[in-house]
């Protein structure tokens, strides 16, 4: 089974902290990919990666940054929390670039709250 | 931009009844659609999809059809049993641009015994 694996279900930061969410998949996948889950607005993407140390900004990047020095490790840093980016954030990952498997597969979530 | 529109829950059944979720999309261009599924305290997990006009989805007993013409792809289920409770997310693809997807807002359904 493919499993994706965040490194934290829950995190409670103090405002202006320099957070890392960490997410790591062993299924050797290229695609990773950060969201970020809102009531009432679904998730919407922060930024994805097709391959190592390669990011692409998505819908809402402003505040966050990422890393991927490995192929199954993609890191979310946010440079300086802040209350607005309390939320629920989910990592996932596919291989459609090598198998065209349009599936993709999610971590359980990382419920971040910053006071 | 592209986007994906879905009826506002919660949606409360009891068990064995009827279930249609609404999904409509806007898309640039011809996407892949998807229903994505999050029971309680999980990620998600793809429930089902379609990539062409015309093409049914199914899985667990639910089914949802691609309507190029009206697009659409709505959610059904004959029969709803309480392990169906969890939120229910419609989402498309572009696939030129890598499988990144965009999620409607999400349908809360809860199943009553």
């Amino acid at each position: 089974d493919v499993k994706v694996t965040q490194s934290s279900r829950y995190l409670v930061k103090r405002t202006g902290e320099k957070v890392f969410l960490e997410c790591v998949q062993d299924m050797d996948h290229e695609n990773m990919f950060w969201y970020r889950q809102d009531p009432g607005l679904g998730l919407r993407l922060i930024y994805f990666s097709y391959d190592v140390k390669m990011k692409e900004k998505g819908d809402i990047p402003e505040g966050y940054s990422v890393s991927r020095e490995k192929k199954e490790r993609f890191s979310l840093i946010l440079e300086s929390a802040s209350t607005n980016q309390t939320s629920m954030y989910l990592c996932a990952s596919d291989n459609y670039l090598r198998t065209k498997n349009t599936e993709a597969f999610f971590g359980q979530g990382t419920r971040l709250t910053v006071v | 931009g592209d986007s994906v529109t879905q009826m506002e829950g919660p949606v409360t059944l009891s068990e064995e009844a009827c279930l249609t979720i609404n999904c409509t999309y806007t898309a640039t261009g011809y996407p892949s659609l998807f229903w994505y599924v999050q029971y309680p305290g999980e990620g998600l997990q793809l429930l089902l999809k379609a990539t062409k006009a015309d093409d049914k989805g199914s899985n667990k007993g639910f089914e949802a059809t691609y309507r190029k013409e009206t697009t659409s792809f709505h959610l059904e289920k004959g029969s709803v049993q309480v392990s169906d409770s969890a939120v229910y997310f419609c989402a498309l693809s572009l696939m030129e641009y890598g499988n990144k997807l965009v999620f409607g807002a999400g349908t809360i359904l809860r199943v009553k015994s």
